[in-house]
């Protein structure tokens, strides 16, 4: 158990709809991470906050979003949904040191599913 | 930009020993990480290297050039539960994460 909490687990939903995925990392860590993993493509950086400010920004679509809560969880939000962002989508947190990245701790992950 | 490259898929003996490969071009180098991911879960740390040469650690050891922009993993005295996808990233320094591979895919058989 890495100590980073994500729900839900799974998800079915229809293209054109809304989702949101929640992440909790883990107990003192400041940096929050999401990454999208699909067949072909390996573990691909979305976004990445620390202490509820984003830091860095990978490639992420312009119809996802995020956001890093005062509590630290963050949330990813994912709408206008395609086929193509069926993934696996995990959060992953590190104690955050702006400068140099760390070891990050994986989520189970949220599998998600448009049809 | 970066670019990070290693095998798609290897397949080794229970037992036998398995070195996989990773190449890697970025810049601001800071450091090599390995991690490995069983199917459908999440992907565990397994080591890091910020020095040339060898760290070992168990079964496992990671090497490291960084004049070469090269890494191995090797994996020692193989299990069955050794079959998983191990993926390769690159740490930078500034604000960037982590950058991984695509990760290779090991199988272990009998």
């Amino acid at each position: 158990d890495s100590g980073v909490t994500q729900t839900p687990k799974h998800l079915i939903t229809a293209t054109g709809q809304r989702v949101t995925l929640r992440c909790s990392p883990r107990s003192g860590d400041l940096s929050v991470y999401w990454y999208q993993q699909s067949l072909d493509q390996g573990l691909q950086f979305l976004i990445q906050y620390y202490n509820g400010e984003e830091r860095a920004k990978g490639n992420i679509l312009e119809r996802f979003s995020a956001q890093q809560f005062p509590d630290l969880h963050s949330e990813l939000n994912l709408s206008s949904l395609e086929l193509g962002d069926s993934a696996l989508y995990f959060c992953a947190s590190s104690v955050g040191n702006s400068r140099i990245t760390g070891e990050l701790f994986f989520g189970e992950g949220s599998r998600l599913t448009v049809l | 930009g970066q670019n990070i490259d290693q095998p798609t898929e290897m397949t080794a003996t229970e037992g036998a020993i398995v070195q996989i490969n990773c190449t890697y071009q970025t810049s601001g180098f800071n450091g090599l990480f390995w991690y490995q991911q069983h199917a459908g879960e999440a992907p565990t740390f397994l080591s890091y290297n910020v020095l040339d040469g060898l760290e070992e650690k168990g079964r496992f050891s990671s090497f490291l050039s960084r004049s070469k922009g090269y890494s191995y993993l090797l994996l020692k005295e193989l299990q069955m539960k050794d079959s998983a996808s191990y993926l390769c990233a690159v740490g930078n320094s500034g604000n960037t994460p982590l950058v991984f591979g695509k990760g290779t895919r090991l199988s272990v058989i009998a």
